[in-house]
């Protein structure tokens, strides 16, 4: 059974940093693009950033370029995000999916089939 | 980065009821779209990918279509277990973007 598990999530100041991690288990990591999707309370998805199954292309959102790096230990079957200089509209639960995206026609067509549970985070004073 | 313009952004319909969703993209991105369901306090669903293929297991009641810009999600009997907010995702381009969402309730 396919399974994906964030933690890392909590409440942190402004300007502060955090680590988010998803464990993945019941596939091969190492073969799938894996992403970050947030979602601020109330609000819409909104997708983070993506990294290719051997880490070698990252991917991420305008508004967290320089600020989050996203990440992989294929060894560890885990996925990550570095965030730094959190600001309040950073504030979101943060889902980590699966990539089962495939080629066609010499296009790749993205499929986030699989999702975790989300890990809140709360930046604030 | 490209737009994705959904709409309408909430509608009511009742059991039995069709029902469309549309997303319109900023930008041509051939087929490359999908359709995500979210419950209240659930992680997003797919349902439809490559603007048009149905996700295993997914209810045959569930159709995509278009391509180029517009795009159309159809649910063709409304059931309660419908009720959710819906989702396109245009993966044509870097960074892929999400659609506002449509709420989808029961009259």
């Amino acid at each position: 059974e396919v399974q994906l598990v964030e933690s890392g999530g909590g409440l942190v100041q402004p300007g502060g940093s955090l680590r988010l991690s998803c464990a993945a288990s019941g596939f091969v990591f190492s073969r799938y693009w894996m992403s970050w999707v947030r979602q601020a309370p109330g609000k819409g998805l909104e997708w983070v950033a993506n990294i290719k199954e051997d880490g070698s292309e990252t991917y991420s959102v305008d508004s967290v370029e320089g600020r989050f790096t996203i990440s992989r230990d294929n060894a560890k079957n885990s996925l990550y995000v570095q965030m730094n200089s959190l600001r309040a509209d950073d504030t979101a639960v943060y889902y980590c999916a699966r990539d089962a995206g495939y080629w066609s026609g010499g296009a790749f067509y993205s499929m986030y089939d699989f999702w975790g549970q989300g890990t809140l985070v709360t930046v604030s004073s | 980065a490209i737009q994705m313009t959904q709409s309408p952004s909430s509608l009511s319909a009742s059991v039995g009821d069709r029902v469309t969703i549309t997303c319109r993209a900023s930008q041509g991105i051939r087929n490359d779209l999908g359709w995500y369901q979210q419950k209240p306090g659930k992680a997003p669903k797919l349902l439809i990918y490559g603007a048009s293929s149905l996700l295993s297991g997914v209810p045959s009641r569930f159709s995509g279509s278009g391509s180029g810009t517009d795009f159309t999600l159809t649910i063709s009997s409304l059931q309660p277990e419908d009720v959710a907010t819906y989702y396109c995702l245009q993966d044509y381009d870097h960074p892929l973007t999400f659609g506002g969402g449509t709420k989808v309730g029961i009259k």
